[in-house]
């Protein structure tokens, strides 16, 4: 099994621009978790998803950011537009079914100057 | 609230020796998962071992062991035989089963591993 598999790895991105962050789950997982690591405040929930419909929105920090998932094999984390306080490292989990184990994908670390 | 805390900021350990990184948490559920995830330099977060609260026995994974002390709400973790490459930033998280399913996380034990 790949993985859950995160693009990309790094993003080096101006203030105010767009950023796209993509993930695969792992086939057949069910739920699928956004997180936000930083060293000031640890791993963050930022929402999760239940058979693609999100569940929980109330770590999202603030209207810029957005995520969706068009199916069970694809989520996207959308800052629009990005600040420097956004520089973190994201990660996404995926497990088989909410309350299973969560299995993380490597991250992208994004810097916002 | 339910929180988990991880006193330890950092604990070192010599090569082949034995280190245990301590946890504590908070609920007042009694059906819950409790896990250790590592995060090496790499920093992806890799899942070490896990517990069923309603389990007695503490589980095992290889030279990984936990000490779950349900009633003092304790669940620490013990690395035999410590190589170079366990290394890493380590995690205690748990959620509780019905609730959101949401993992609570604590702020991590550095571990340096001394050759």
């Amino acid at each position: 099994d790949a993985g859950v598999i995160q693009s990309p790895r790094h993003e080096v991105t101006e203030m105010g621009q767009e950023v796209t962050l993509r993930c695969k789950p792992i086939s057949g997982h069910n739920s699928l978790f956004w997180y936000r690591q930083t060293m000031m405040r640890g791993l963050e929930l930022l929402i999760y998803f239940n058979n693609n419909v999100p569940i929980d929105d109330s770590g999202m920090p603030e209207d810029r950011f957005s995520a969706k998932m068009p199916n069970a094999s694809f989520s996207t984390l959308k800052i629009q537009p990005s600040e420097p306080r956004d520089s973190a490292v994201y990660f996404c989990a995926s497990s088989l079914a909410l309350g299973k184990v969560q299995y993380f994908g490597p991250g992208t670390r994004l810097t916002v100057t | 609230a339910q929180t988990v805390t991880q006193s330890q900021p950092e604990m070192s350990v010599q090569e082949a020796e034995t280190v245990t990184l301590s946890c504590t948490y908070d609920t007042s559920e009694s059906d819950y998962y409790l896990f250790w995830y590592k995060q090496p330099p790499s920093r992806q977060m890799i899942l070490v071992i896990r517990q069923e609260a309603y389990k007695q026995q503490n589980a095992t994974e290889n030279r990984f062991s936990v000490n779950f002390q349900k009633a003092a709400k304790s669940f620490s973790l013990k690395i035999s035989d410590s190589q170079l490459g366990d290394a890493a930033m380590y995690f205690c998280a748990f959620f509780e089963r019905g609730h959101n399913y949401q993992l609570i996380w604590g702020a991590g034990t550095k571990l340096i591993i001394k050759p």
